[in-house]
């Protein structure tokens, strides 16, 4: 079975602070996608990054930062500079690549507030 | 191009009454995708289409629930009978598949928030 763990419920910084959301993720499969969204206060979730598990390069987008370590099973995400506009919940999310139909299993979140 | 719409985006029902939502996917999007978030949790898949065919249905999509895709296009999804333990933002998402592997990134809409009193 698939599970995704996000051990940290909630995370307070000030504001910029470096921060870092963990994920760790369960699958027998040796392919499969991992992803990161971001859920403002207004409800949307919003697409950060996609993965696939052949890439364990790191990947930096500008403030944002993603760790892949497939020995450890862990795709963690760092936000460099934190600012009060980062304050959201941010779901880490496993995507199977094979039959499955592409449907997400997600963690339970992690809610970021950034205080000025 | 306009994202993932959902309506309505508040619904309060009393037990027993049954309910519809509706999304509009990204047009060019071949597959549509509802998800059911509860407070404090991450969202759980309920079922998916591809262009207008169901093809997975989760265990949590009781007989009470119904989704569908006429031509492709637009999706409802009803529950009848509703019960307390529906209240939740019920989410939907689409994506454009090339072929038959992959998971490829979902946009989310706004959600409908189901309160049932």
């Amino acid at each position: 079975a698939q599970k995704v763990t996000q051990a940290q419920t909630e995370i307070s910084v000030v504001e910029k602070e470096d921060v870092t959301l963990d994920c760790v993720y369960e699958t027998r499969d040796t392919t499969y996608y991992l992803f990161w969204y971001k859920q403002p206060p207004s409800g949307e979730l919003v697409f950060l990054i996609r993965r696939n598990s052949f890439d364990e390069q790191n990947e930096i987008s500008g403030r944002y930062s993603w760790n892949f370590q497939k020995s450890t099973s862990s795709f963690n995400f760092t936000i460099t500079a934190s600012q009060v506009v980062d304050s959201a919940v941010y779901f880490c999310a496993l995507g199977m690549i094979y039959n499955q139909g592409g449907k997400l299993i997600f963690g339970q979140g992690t809610e970021l507030s950034v205080k000025p | 191009d306009t994202g993932v719409s959902q309506d309505p985006r508040h619904k309060i029902t009393k037990r027993g009454q049954n309910v519809t939502f509706r999304c509009d996917p990204i047009s060019e999007h071949n597959r549509l995708y509802w998800y059911r978030q509860t407070l404090g949790q991450g969202p759980e898949f309920l079922t998916y289409f591809q262009n207008e065919a169901q093809l997975e249905k989760s265990r949590l999509l009781s007989d009470r629930f119904s989704a569908e895709r006429p031509k492709g296009s637009f999706s409802t999804l009803e529950i009848q009978r509703t019960e307390q333990g529906d209240s939740a933002m019920y989410l939907c998402a689409s994506s454009f598949h090339r072929g038959q592997r992959g998971t490829y990134e979902q946009y989310f809409g706004p959600g409908t928030r189901l309160t049932v009193t």
